[in-house]
C-alpha cells in the first residue's frame, strides 16, 4: 500500500516568513495529492491540491509543487500569518482521491509574532 | 460547496456497549464514503471505504466486526462500533466525493468510552 512521509513534524517560523513543508510517497500509482489544515478538533480543510498531471499550483500565499519522479510534494506557504497556525496533512491517493486517502503525519505550523 | 455532516459530534458510551455514528451527504449523492480515525495529535488512518449498497472494504488491521459500516443509501453511511473499549475512544471521521474528484469531510465525532 501507499506510504506518506511528512517533514517536518513541527515549524516555526517568525510572521511574514516562508514555511516549507516536505512529503514522498511510495506509490507510483498515487496521482492525487491534497494538504489539509487541521486545527484541533475539527474538519481537515483543504486549501489545495494537485493533480499528477501538473508540476506545480499557486493559489494566493499558498502553492504546492509536485516531482513525481522523485515522488515527492511540497506545500509554500508565504507572507505567514498567525492564523496560518494550524497542523497540516499531506496525502496521496489513487484515482483522483476515489480510492481512499493516504496521510502523512501531520506538521504543526507555529507562526511567532 | 457541498457540505458532509456527521451525528454525534461528541458520544460518551459505556465499555461493551455499541455506538453509532452517521455521516450524511446533505447537498450532494455520495458514491464512495470513508471512513477515518484520528489520536489525539496523530494523523488520520483510513478505516474504510464503502460503496453505497455494497460491502465496505476494510484497510488491513481493521476488524470489520468491531466496526461496522453501512452504506444504505447514496446520502447516509454509518460506523457501528460494537463491544466498545476505552483503546477505541478516538476521533472518528467521515469524508465523501460524489465525483471522486472532489472529497468532502464531515465534521468528526469525538467518541469516548468509560
Amino acid at each position: 500500500g501507499e506510504n506518506v512521509e511528512q517533514h517536518p513534524s513541527t515549524l516555526s517560523v517568525q510572521e511574514g516568513d516562508s514555511a516549507v513543508i516536505k512529503c514522498t510517497y511510495s506509490d507510483s500509482a498515487s496521482n492525487y495529492f491534497p494538504w489539509y489544515k487541521q486545527e484541533l478538533g475539527k474538519r481537515p480543510q483543504l486549501i489545495i491540491d494537485i493533480r499528477s498531471n501538473v508540476g506545480e499550483k499557486k493559489d494566493q500565499r499558498i502553492a504546492v509543487t509536485l516531482n513525481k519522479t522523485a515522488k515527492h510534494f511540497s506545500l509554500h506557504i508565504t507572507e505567514t500569518q498567525p492564523e496560518d497556525s494550524a497542523v497540516y496533512f499531506c496525502a496521496a491517493g489513487e484515482g483522483g482521491g476515489a480510492d481512499g486517502l493516504t496521510f502523512g503525519k501531520g506538521t504543526h505550523l507555529i507562526i511567532q509574532p | 460547496g457541498a457540505v458532509v455532516s456527521q451525528h454525534p459530534s461528541r458520544v460518551i458510551c459505556k465499555s461493551g456497549t455499541s455506538v453509532k455514528i452517521e455521516c450524511r451527504s446533505l447537498d450532494f449523492q455520495a458514491t464512495t464514503m470513508f471512513w477515518y480515525r484520528q489520536f489525539p495529535k496523530k494523523s488520520l488512518m483510513l478505516m474504510a471505504t464503502s460503496n453505497e449498497g455494497s460491502k465496505a472494504t476494510y484497510e488491513q488491521g481493521v476488524e470489520k466486526d468491531k466496526f461496522l459500516i453501512n452504506h444504505a443509501s447514496l446520502t447516509l453511511s454509518t460506523l457501528t462500533v460494537t463491544s466498545a473499549h476505552p483503546e477505541d475512544s478516538s476521533f472518528y471521521i467521515c469524508s465523501a466525493t460524489s465525483d471522486g474528484n472532489t472529497i468532502y469531510f464531515g465534521e468528526g465525532s469525538w467518541l469516548t468510552v468509560v
